[in-house]
């Protein structure tokens, strides 16, 4: 199976760090992606990992241990405007198909 | 701007038609797009990958004969929702995968509203 896990909702404050969790399984495993989401929304690019260890991007870091199968996604500084949904999505298979984890409603509160 | 065009945005139809939504890589060539379904508070759910040239793999519980997928060209994909019922309103939306590029490089469309009457 290709379970991909994230806890549901988070909530957190203005100004501070926040870490999601993405947990997956490792068979055929090709990369990782962050995506975040805006209700009614497309999602938009956030982060891309296929070797382990910690991608930092601005306020935006993402971590990837291949071996235990999980990924976590770091906000920083936190902003209203980060409250959305963030989407975790696994790369793999023959066909190297990108499918998503269940998403994190996160509301950052003021 | 947008590198991956979905058409329509938003589609109200009748119960019992069909509708075509598209998906277009404006300026790369997509040897691989992926449809995604996604209903209210959930996450996008893979229905179906799409290979230029080739007949889509759908993932199970997804009929095929019912949501019909062509690729006909490398830069355009379509997804048309036969015999619509009403619980197949939802958001659908297309992502491409830019065949220049390294596989990290997947384009997401803007969705489509599917609204069944």
């Amino acid at each position: 199976g290709q379970n991909i896990d994230q806890p549901t909702e988070m909530t957190a404050t203005e100004g501070a760090i926040v870490q999601i969790n993405c947990t997956y399984q490792t068979s055929g495993f090709n990369g990782l992606f962050w995506y975040q989401q805006h209700a009614g929304e497309a999602p938009t690019f956030l982060s891309y990992n296929v070797l382990d260890g910690l991608e930092e991007k601005g306020r935006f870091s993402s971590f990837l241990s291949r071996s235990k199968g999980y990924s976590y996604l770091l906000l920083k500084e936190l902003q209203m405007k980060d409250s959305a949904s963030y989407l975790c999505a696994r790369v793999g298979g023959a066909t190297n198909k990108l499918i998503f984890g269940t998403g994190t409603l996160l509301a950052v509160q003021p | 701007g947008a590198v991956v065009s979905q058409h329509p945005s938003r589609v109200i139809c009748k119960s019992g038609t069909s509708v075509k939504i598209e998906c277009r890589s404006l300026d790369f060539q997509a040897t691989t797009m992926f449809w995604y379904r996604q209903f209210p508070k959930q996450s996008l759910m893979l229905m179906a990958t799409s290979n230029e040239g080739s007949k889509a793999t759908y993932e199970q519980g997804v009929e095929k004969d019912k949501f019909l997928i062509n690729h006909a060209s490398l830069t355009l994909s379509t997804l048309t929702v036969t015999s619509a019922h009403p619980e197949d309103s939802s958001f659908y939306i297309c992502s491409a995968r830019d065949r220049g590029r390294m596989s990290n490089t997947i384009y997401f469309g803007e969705g489509s509203w599917l609204t069944v009457v």
